[in-house]
């Protein structure tokens, strides 16, 4: 079964750059997507398809995916975006798999 | 405005049966395939099941399979959940959530979720 790896956790100071990875077999050959998903609320799509953002997501956010690993990128960070995030794929063996979730700090 | 809307969780025993309900408002609910997805307490996102817009195909993941099915009512809107003999893994919030065909089969839109605990 294809598996996904992402770091438990991420810090970053305030106004600086996030970056979260997604760690797959190949993953660069699939399309990513990203959840944000704060305390208590259902998750929201942030990125799709590797690199773009649905409508009302801000610039700050933006992804990349190549090789075996794939990147969910946040600039500026901000209070606001403190959350655990998670990517996912869909696979033919699988159907649809998660990372494991990772929990960002803005210091 | 889109929105989903879960009901149905709550207690139930081990072995025991629930029914989560999923109602749909603001786009046009047949044309999606659809999904669940569960979350255990303090753990990640996990995919249980989804259908086809026709209800003609489904999916679910290894642990549920035989165990629980996924149904949908074009007619009124609704996506359905049926899980029996319940096991305390189990125990989570369950969401559903449509499928984008336009982002490559994201999930879009999401609803609040219920939750599910299995306990006796």
């Amino acid at each position: 079964s294809y598996e996904l790896t992402q770091p438990l956790s991420v810090s970053v100071a305030l106004g600086q750059t996030a970056r979260i990875t997604c760690g797959g077999n190949n993953i660069g050959s699939k399309n990513v997507h990203w959840y944000q998903q704060k305390p208590g609320q259902a998750p929201v799509l942030v990125i799709y398809r590797d690199s773009n953002r649905p409508s009302g997501i801000p610039e700050r956010f933006s992804g990349s995916n190549s090789g075996n690993t794939a990147t969910l990128t946040i600039s500026r960070a901000q209070a606001g975006d403190e959350a655990d995030y998670y990517c996912q794929v869909w696979d033919s063996s699988t159907a649809v798999v998660f990372g494991g979730g990772t929990k960002l700090t803005v210091l | 405005e889109v929105q989903l809307v879960e009901s149905g969780g709550g207690l139930v025993q081990p072995g025991g049966s629930l029914r989560l309900s999923c109602a749909a408002s603001g786009f046009t609910f047949s044309s999606y395939w659809m999904s669940w997805v569960r979350q255990a307490p303090g753990k990640g996102l996990e995919w249980v099941a989804n259908i086809k817009q026709d209800g003609s195909e489904k999916y679910y993941v290894d642990s549920v399979k035989g165990r629980f099915t996924i149904s949908r009512d074009n007619a009124k809107n609704s996506l359905y959940l049926q899980m029996n003999s319940l096991r305390a893994e189990d125990t989570a919030v369950y969401y559903c959530a449509r499928e984008a065909r336009d982002f490559d089969d994201a999930f879009d839109i999401w609803g609040q979720g219920t939750m599910v605990t299995v306990s006796s």
